[in-house]
């Protein structure tokens, strides 16, 4: 069985940084792209952040770019997401996503949640 | 970005079809998915590239379209059926659909 279980989260102050980890069981996690999905309350989705296998290659919106970094330890099983010069709008609840074929998200984590706030 | 626009909110009986619209402001070819989420829960692959029905959903779910406009319909729709829809297009950098609120009456 596939999971998925992000933690790292709470509240954190504007213009500080909270690392974000995502522990992977239940598949060979080095064969997938993975990514972080996040949902500010009551609202849509946001894509945030896609790695390559390998963790040679990532992918952000402009909205976070620059801001926040990806990463990945594949003997760890392990997704993490670096984020720095955090902003109110960042206030979110932070899912962790196996990617699967071309951009489907087909397995996410139950969540976590981030707040920025003062 | 490739802006993906949904009615906000449906309510229907159970028993009775319903169908929820996703238009994208660009060709996304068949790169369409379908996601169910839940109150407090993670959201759920229900259909990806357009018409493929996801492991374990069941068969009242269905997708459909190309292009710019897709549609998903549940027939015919259940009490546990009550979620918000999102579709997701990957054609482009992943973008996602406000969101449809399935209601039952």
């Amino acid at each position: 069985e596939v999971q998925l279980v992000e933690s790292g989260g709470g509240l954190v102050q504007p213009g500080r940084s909270l690392k974000l980890s995502c522990a992977a069981s239940g598949f060979t996690f080095s064969n997938y792209y993975m990514a972080w999905v996040r949902q500010a309350p009551k609202k849509g989705l946001e894509w945030v952040a896609t790695i390559s296998t390998s963790g040679s290659r990532t992918y952000y919106p402009d909205s976070v770019k620059g801001r926040f970094t990806i990463s990945r330890d594949n003997a760890k099983s392990s997704l993490y997401l670096q984020m720095n010069s955090l902003k109110s709008e960042d206030t979110a609840t932070y899912y962790c996503a196996r990617v699967w074929e071309l951009g489907i998200f087909d397995y996410w984590g139950q969540g976590v949640m981030v707040t920025v706030s003062s | 970005d490739t802006v993906l626009t949904q009615s906000p909110a449906l309510a229907v009986s159970p028993g009775e079809r319903v169908s929820i619209s996703c238009r994208a402001s660009e060709g996304v070819n068949s790169y369409m998915h379908w996601y169910q989420q839940k109150p407090g829960q993670q959201p759920k692959l229900l259909i990806y590239k357009a018409s493929n029905l996801a492991s374990g959903v069941p068969a009242r779910f269905s997708g459909s379209g190309s292009g710019t406009d897709f549609t998903l319909t549940i027939d015919p729709v259940e009490a546990d059926d009550t979620a918000t829809y999102f579709c997701q297009q990957s054609w482009n950098d992943p973008t996602f659909g406000g969101g449809t609120k399935l209601e039952l009456k």
